[in-house]
């Protein structure tokens, strides 16, 4: 059971918009700390794919989108594409626990 | 750029110490801005944090793996090593290293990690 929820899947076909969902509680997210999320491809490392909730590093293109609110985030991806499907985790830090945490990971299927 | 290499025996046996080491290049151990973590991927399932370790020594873990986990830093090689005490088969997982940042909260870059599989 994570720390943070996610849907363990979401699909949508190329061209369209899919959003993935990342809900947290007061002693993570809900206490203001950032969200990042990270993009991993079959058989590779996880690569980090937004970070301080909203904002993309350079290489990563801008079809990539995500926003928080309250003990959620979210992250969106607009004008799907084959190579978009993989699986995404979101992360922050929890002070209950006093470290980092993760979602349980969506898979993405481009269909 | 920054680049990580995990490191280690792919096979421990139970009750056994899985010890892995994480090589730096690109970048000092060393630096006032970095720390140094650990996670793992269990087979088909998510990533847990393990822990991470500053150049100083200064070192925080899950509570979940406390009482199991040391981390060590070797500042002349570049270098930084996990050591899990006492595996089960539940510890077998890819395990990546990683860089944080001191202030933020995100990991960047990761190394491609390493199979550990614990079994007699």
């Amino acid at each position: 059971q994570s720390v943070l929820t996610q849907p363990p899947s979401v699909s949508g076909a190329p061209g369209q918009r899919v959003t993935i969902s990342c809900t947290g509680s007061r002693s993570n997210i809900g206490t203001g700390y950032d969200v990042q999320w990270y993009q991993q491809l079959p058989g590779t490392a996880p690569k980090l794919l937004i970070y301080a909730n909203s904002h993309r590093p350079s290489e990563v293109p801008d079809r990539f989108s995500a926003s928080k609110s309250g003990t959620s985030a979210s992250l969106a991806i607009t004008g799907l594409q084959a190579e978009d499907g993989a699986d995404y985790y979101c992360q922050s830090y929890d002070s209950s626990l006093s470290g980092w945490v993760f979602g349980g990971g969506t898979k993405l299927t481009v269909l | 750029q920054v680049q990580l290499e995990e490191s280690g025996p792919g096979l421990v046996k139970p009750s056994q110490t899985l010890s892995l080491t994480c090589t730096v290049s690109g970048a000092s151990i060393s630096g006032d801005s970095s720390y140094w973590t650990w996670i793992r991927q269990p087979p088909g399932k998510g990533l847990e944090w393990i822990g991470y370790i500053y150049h100083s020594g200064y070192t925080s873990y899950n509570p979940s793996l406390k009482s199991r986990v040391s981390m060590s830093v070797d500042t002349s090689k570049n270098q930084f090593s996990l050591n899990l005490n006492s595996v089960t088969a539940a510890d077998t997982a890819i395990y990546y290293c990683a860089r944080g940042s001191l202030g933020y909260n995100w990991f960047d870059p990761w190394g491609q990690g390493t199979l550990a599989s614990v079994s007699s």
